[in-house]
């Protein structure tokens, strides 16, 4: 079992709210990036985070930020939700070091959004 | 756009016959193919990458340029085997990756 945790499991939030989810990644990952799994479908790139900056975005809005802290934490967070943002979101770690590097990734956090 | 594409939703297949798992992908460059399982009640996790060329479970899988496809193979599969497979794709050296809807393999015995 990897050391990339998320919290919190579950959530329920109704539409228009903020959210902010967190992930903590393995010891010494300096690179986080988060998905968007949708029901029956594969998980989705939100973004990427090296060394505390955005390192690379997919198809999501700016409502959509996320920022990764010096201690191997980060967070999601999604301003003005809608009934669509209602996925598991899962984040990911690796150490890039200019190698092929494996990333490990999270349980995920379940978002309902009613 | 790149993409990935797993035909097959769910595969059933009896203990000790063949399975593949297939998997094209659209990129014009070079990129790098991955296959990742998902276990009842587990995270999401790597089994394994063609840059590799390793047979992990059992399981091998072949990149074909030709064909833009990375199928999986496993020539006897095992009740343990049944779980939801991921291929992805990435297109730079970040690992940011591009996955495909997945395929459910259910193994009876």
């Amino acid at each position: 079992e990897t050391g990339v945790t998320q919290s919190p499991t579950h959530l329920i939030k109704t539409r228009g709210q903020q959210v902010t989810l967190r992930c903590s990644s393995q010891s010494g990952h300096n690179t986080v990036s988060w998905y968007q799994q949708a029901l029956g479908q594969g998980p989705q790139f939100i973004f990427q985070y090296y060394r505390e900056e955005e390192n690379g975005r997919g198809n999501f809005p700016p409502r959509f930020s996320g920022l990764q802290f010096p201690n191997y934490s980060s967070e999601l967070n999604v301003n003005a939700l809608e009934l669509d943002d209602s996925a598991l979101y899962l984040c990911a770690s690796r150490l890039t070091s200019g190698g092929p590097e494996t990333q490990y990734f999270g349980p995920g956090t379940r978002l309902l959004v009613l | 756009a790149q993409r990935v594409t797993q035909p097959e939703k769910l595969l059933s297949v009896f203990k000790g016959a063949p399975v593949e798992l297939k998997c094209n992908y659209s990129y014009s460059g070079s990129p790098e193919l991955f296959w990742y399982v998902q276990y009842s009640r587990q995270r999401l996790q790597l089994l394994l990458r063609h840059i590799s060329r390793e047979s992990i479970k059992g399981f091998t899988a072949d990149l074909n340029k030709g064909e833009t496809s990375f199928h999986l193979k496993k020539p006897f599969a095992q009740e343990e085997d049944s779980a939801m497979y991921y291929c992805a794709l990435s297109t730079d050296s970040w690992g940011k990756l591009q996955f495909g809807a997945g395929t459910q393999v259910v193994v009876t015995p």
